[in-house]
Formats: C-alpha cells, structure tokens, sequence
C-alpha cells in the first residue's frame, strides 16, 4: 500500500527559531498533499491544501506567514513553522491524496511532534 | 458548510457486543463519506468509504441520506478493534480535503 513519511518525527526547539517539518509520499506521487494539526485528544483539524508547483490553500484562522508551506515536488511537501512560540506545540500530520479508478483516498503520514519551549 | 458530527467521545462495550458508532454529517451536495480508525501509537488509516459498500473487518457503514447518518457498526466487538474512529467527509468542490468529526474512542473490553 501506499506509504506516506515525516521528518522528524519529534522535534523541540527553542521559542523564536524555525522548524521544517517534511512530508515524502514513498511509493506514489501525489498532487495534492494536506497538512493537519492535532491537539491532545482532539480531532484533526485541516490548516492548508498543498498542490505541487502552486501557493498552498489556508484554512480560515491559519497564519500563512506564519506556516510556510512548499511542495516542490510530487512527493514532498514542507512545513516551516516560522519564529515558533509554545503555543504552536501540537502534532503535526500530513496527508497525501491520490485518485484512480473514481477513488480517492488520502494516506496519512506518522506525524510531527513539535515542543516549543 | 460541510459539518461532521460524532456525539460520542467514548464507547466502551464488552467482548462480543455489538458496536454503533455514530456519524451525523451536514452538506449541501452529494456527499462521500469515510471512516478513518487510528490504533494506539499508530497512524490514521482508512476503514472504508461509502462509495465501496464493503465490510472491513466485521465492521459496515450505510449512507442514510434522509437522516443524513454514516453509522459504524460491527455485530460482535474484539478486543483488538479498540481505537479512536473518526467519521470523515470529502468536500469534492474544494480541493478534496476531508473534514473529520471529533471522534470517538472505542473501548473493547475482555
């Protein structure tokens, strides 16, 4: 099946530094990627839609100066939460999407532990 | 707007219980629904969709469209399907993204 991967897979960094957080689609190429956010025992909720060689798409409420989105590629995808505060500490999850055969399906990465502190 | 609803944060049944897990959805437009489940330590993965109409392990889902529901149920629970299940649905119109419900954890127990 298909397989979706981040790096890192934990990270903690220092308030005001930047973090790159990646997001690889291994065995498939995927136009679109998702990136989602996921607060302790809450769902996940969307905060942009990634289309390779395009400006990402925000959700409403999401800083786009703030989580710098890239895909640059078919099966990478980027996140960049710039000058990163405690309260950006969450966990991180992409997605790929892939559509064959009127099917669509979305994998999902492990996700990216980000402390702040 | 597309809404999904999971009025249940927790269901916890015994081995061998039967298992519903309820999904409410509001949407203007034909709707395609999903049920994701996420294991312990483990990753989101897809369950099964509408569209399929097909029984993944022991669990199905029907699209009631008049009472716009995507309910999961299985007849007799195991131990091993305990998880978080979340009820999903696709906005075809905007860019395919998913909206998820709260989701709800299921709890087998011995």
């Amino acid at each position: 099946g298909a397989v979706v991967s981040q790096h890192p897979s934990w990270v903690i960094c220092k308030s005001g530094t930047s973090v790159k957080i990646e997001c690889r689609s291994l065995d498939f190429q995927a136009t679109t990627m998702f990136w989602y956010r996921q607060f302790p025992k809450q769902s996940l909720m969307l905060m942009a839609t990634s289309n390779e060689g395009s400006k990402a798409t925000y959700e409403q409420g999401v800083e786009k100066d703030k989580f710098l989105i890239n895909h640059a590629s078919l099966t990478l995808s980027t996140l960049t939460v710039t000058s990163a505060h405690p309260e950006d500490s969450s966990f991180y999850i992409c997605s790929a999407a892939v559509e064959g055969q009127g099917m669509f399906e979305q994998y999902f990465g492990p996700g990216t532990r980000l402390t702040v502190t | 707007a597309q809404r999904v609803t999971q009025p249940e944060k927790l269901l916890s049944v015994f081995k061998g219980a039967p298992v519903e897990l309820k999904c409410n959805y509001s949407y203007s437009g034909s709707p395609e629904l999903f049920w994701y489940v996420q294991y312990s330590r483990q990753r989101l993965q897809l369950l099964l969709r509408h569209i399929s109409r097909e029984s993944i392990k022991g669990f199905t889902a029907d699209l009631n469209k008049g009472e716009t529901s995507f309910h999961l149920k299985k007849p007799f629970a195991q131990e091993e399907d305990s998880a978080m299940y979340y009820c999903a649905l696709r906005e075809k119109s905007s860019g395919d993204k998913l909206t998820f419900g709260t989701g709800t954890r299921l709890a087998v127990r011995p």
